[in-house]
């Protein structure tokens, strides 16, 4: 079966340190792989997405790169962090049209 | 551009009062519309996904219906156990990209 790993949890970081979020994807090859931001009391935002190793497209101009350096695994990265970056991300997979599985996020607060 | 709207933003319920949730739509192209249940602190865990209107999908206490407009998801004699944020989000373009409504935070008390 399909398993989708995320780290850390939990992740607190001073304002203009660098950032790597990490996601990896098990029980599947060649999924699209997604980065949302969740803000306090906002919607799931789409970061980036990746069809496949090395493509990466940008949904919203920012602070935050991307990549993908393997099939499965999915990266988000910043090299300054800025106060407005805090929030839940969440990084998820897809393989079909149905839907999204997603991971159990990452609770980044800059201080 | 996509848009998805959730109402109410928050609901409080009795245990075993029924009520709906409603996402309303505007999208070109739609290929799916999903409902999420979100606890906090977590990330979101898929319930249903609808293609066409007339669908319906059942699970537990909980119904999903599609229209060519709007979704909803119906809680029938709901629990405690039922109290969550609930995601409605809908799938459009070839790289599948899901766009969220901001959900529906449901309360459901003794």
């Amino acid at each position: 079966s399909q398993t989708i790993h995320q780290w850390p949890a939990t992740l607190v970081q001073p304002v203009g340190s660098p950032l790597s979020l990490e996601c990896t994807v098990e029980g599947t090859s060649n999924p699209n792989l997604y980065w949302y931001r969740q803000a306090a009391g906002r919607g799931l935002q789409l970061l980036f997405y990746s069809v496949g190793i090395g493509q990466i497209s940008s949904e919203v101009p920012q602070n935050l790169s991307a990549s993908r350096p393997q099939d499965r695994q999915f990266i988000l990265s910043s090299k300054k962090l800025l106060l407005s970056d805090s929030g839940f991300y969440l990084c998820a997979w897809s393989d079909t049209n149905y839907g999204y599985t997603f991971g159990s996020g990452t609770r980044l607060t800059v201080v | 551009e996509d848009q998805v709207t959730q109402s109410p933003e928050a609901l409080r319920l009795q245990e075993g009062e029924s009520s709906s949730l409603n996402c309303s739509y505007t999208v070109s192209g739609l290929r799916g519309l999903f409902w999420y249940r979100q606890d906090p602190g977590k990330g979101p865990e898929f319930l249903f996904t609808l293609y066409s209107a007339g669908e319906e999908k059942e699970k537990e206490r909980l119904k999903a219906t599609l229209t060519k407009k709007e979704s909803f998801l119906h809680i029938t004699a709901p629990k405690p156990e039922d109290s969550a944020t609930y995601l409605c989000a809908v799938l459009t373009g070839t790289a599948s990209k899901l766009t969220f409504g901001t959900g529906t935070r449901l309360q459901v008390t003794l």
